[in-house]
């Protein structure tokens, strides 16, 4: 089944630094999602993009809609202990009744 | 607010055993999905539901089963449980296919 490609896959950063990933597609999207999952519970929204180019902020978050449709990305700044997970993204495009999800960014953060 | 709600959390069953997966959403979504995540890796669906009476196959329907009888419950089953199906499963919601799923908490599945 498709997925989309994440990356990094994980990483190591140290409290305090700022944290970039991305999601990138074959396929053109018309919705973008990114998720939180912590350890032993479901995924929980943080940012969902409806159009291309939109730029879109929670807190020390914000998210990107790629200009192209086919790309997306998360960053986060001044990382704290509590940003640790794994982050998801979640695309979906026309014609289907489904997202189709990222394999996940596990971030862990150094105190 | 409960949103979605599954049970059991966690489960051991034998090769060959049967279980259903309870799902209950109390948002009123016409959308339901259930999703299995292996170790490391992403979501993958497994049966939707666009409303009451009316589901689909998803990525990897094998080995399931699932009903949709009203909007609130969207139980899955497994009939005949095999160590492939050791995973943990998710159930989400959505008020319709364009708009954000909310998830459950997952229910943490072993067969041995």
């Amino acid at each position: 089944g498709q997925q989309l490609n994440q990356s990094p896959q994980s990483m190591f950063i140290q409290e305090g630094e700022d944290v970039s990933m991305n999601c990138t597609s074959s396929s053109i999207f018309n919705t973008w999602l990114w998720y939180k999952q912590d350890p032993g519970e479901g995924p929980v929204l943080l940012i969902a993009l409806y159009k291309a180019g939109e730029l879109t902020s929670n807190g020390r978050l914000t998210a990107q809609f790629g200009i192209t449709r086919k790309d997306s990305f998360l960053n986060i700044s001044a990382s704290i202990p509590s940003d640790v997970g794994i982050y998801f993204c979640a695309g979906y495009y026309s014609g289907t009744y489904k997202y189709i999800f990222g394999t996940g960014t596990r971030l862990k953060v150094l105190a | 607010n409960a949103g979605v709600t599954q049970t059991p959390k966690f489960r051991i069953l034998k090769i060959g055993q049967s279980m259903t997966l309870q799902c209950a959403q109390d948002m009123n979504h016409n959308y339901m999905y259930w999703y299995r995540q292996d170790p490391g890796m992403g979501l993958k669906l497994i049966y939707y539901s666009v409303g009451a009476g009316i589901t689909d196959k998803g990525e990897v329907p094998n080995g399931y089963n699932v009903s949709r009888s009203t909007t609130e419950y969207f139980p899955l089953r497994l009939e005949l449980a095999a160590p492939s199906q050791t995973s943990v499963y998710f159930c989400a919601s959505s008020r319709d296919r364009l708009n954000i799923q909310y998830f459950g908490a997952g229910t943490r599945l072993s067969v041995l």
